[in-house]
């Protein structure tokens, strides 16, 4: 029973262009919700996080948006480089009792950007 | 300063030995998560050991257990080793409890299985 699903295991997107990452979520008790980044032979990296009390974060050319009632969140990239070609994996966390847990991560999507 | 570490790089085993694996988090993290990486599948979560307890665990039989040392450093043992154990084994650590939930990775360590 996957919690944090990520539909689309790989997109290619042109340098310039965006790039825009999807994730859906079931567990209504995830309140903190990130994104990582991962190369081959590397572990994942932090990228950019939000809160579930808002809808929007933003870090340079990365946007995380959250929707709630749709339990989905999206990442964006704006302008890709190739450089930002690895796995973005979404992840949540649930609330335990104000402190954070373990991470719950979707399966992944290969993020291609071609120069 | 250092980020976490994760020993061996790589492990070869066969089937029903066992591996053991290790972690040493960021200095200051009490934390210790361990997570499994099989190939096509995301991150499977393992463990997590808080100040040398166990706080949770992930859907993995017995077999898969670990411990934290006294000096937050972690150790993940699986026994009755299977093919299908043949992953990359994610170690990584936070801050103490009231963290934000960002957890910081290590390399991993890479296990065969043959």
């Amino acid at each position: 029973d996957q919690q944090v699903k990520q539909n689309s295991p790989s997109l290619s997107v042109q340098e310039g262009r965006i790039s825009i990452l999807n994730c859906d979520y079931t567990n209504s008790m995830f309140d903190y919700f990130l994104w990582y980044k991962k190369y081959p032979a590397e572990g994942p990296t932090f990228l950019i996080s939000i809160s579930s009390i808002k809808d929007k974060n933003e870090d340079g050319r990365f946007t995380v948006f959250l929707n709630k009632s749709a339990k989905h969140l999206s990442l964006h990239i704006v302008p890709s480089q190739p450089g930002d070609s690895a796995v973005y994996f979404c992840a949540a966390s649930p609330n335990y009792g104000g402190s954070q847990g373990n991470l719950i991560f979707g399966k992944g999507t290969k993020l291609s950007v071609k120069p | 300063e250092a980020g976490v570490t994760q020993s061996p790089t790589h492990l070869i085993k066969t089937r029903g030995q066992q591996a053991t694996l290790r972690c040493s988090p960021i200095s200051g993290h009490t934390s210790v998560y361990w997570y499994q990486q099989a190939l096509g599948l995301g991150l499977q979560f393992l463990l997590w050991y808080d100040e040398g307890e166990e706080r949770n665990r992930g859907n993995f039989p017995p077999r898969f257990s670990g411990r934290q040392f006294p000096n937050y450093s972690s150790e993940l043992n699986v026994n009755a080793l299977e093919l299908e154990d043949s992953a990359l084994y994610l170690c990584a650590s936070s801050p103490p409890l009231g963290n934000t939930g960002e957890l910081f990775f290590g390399e991993g360590s890479r296990l065969t299985v043959l």
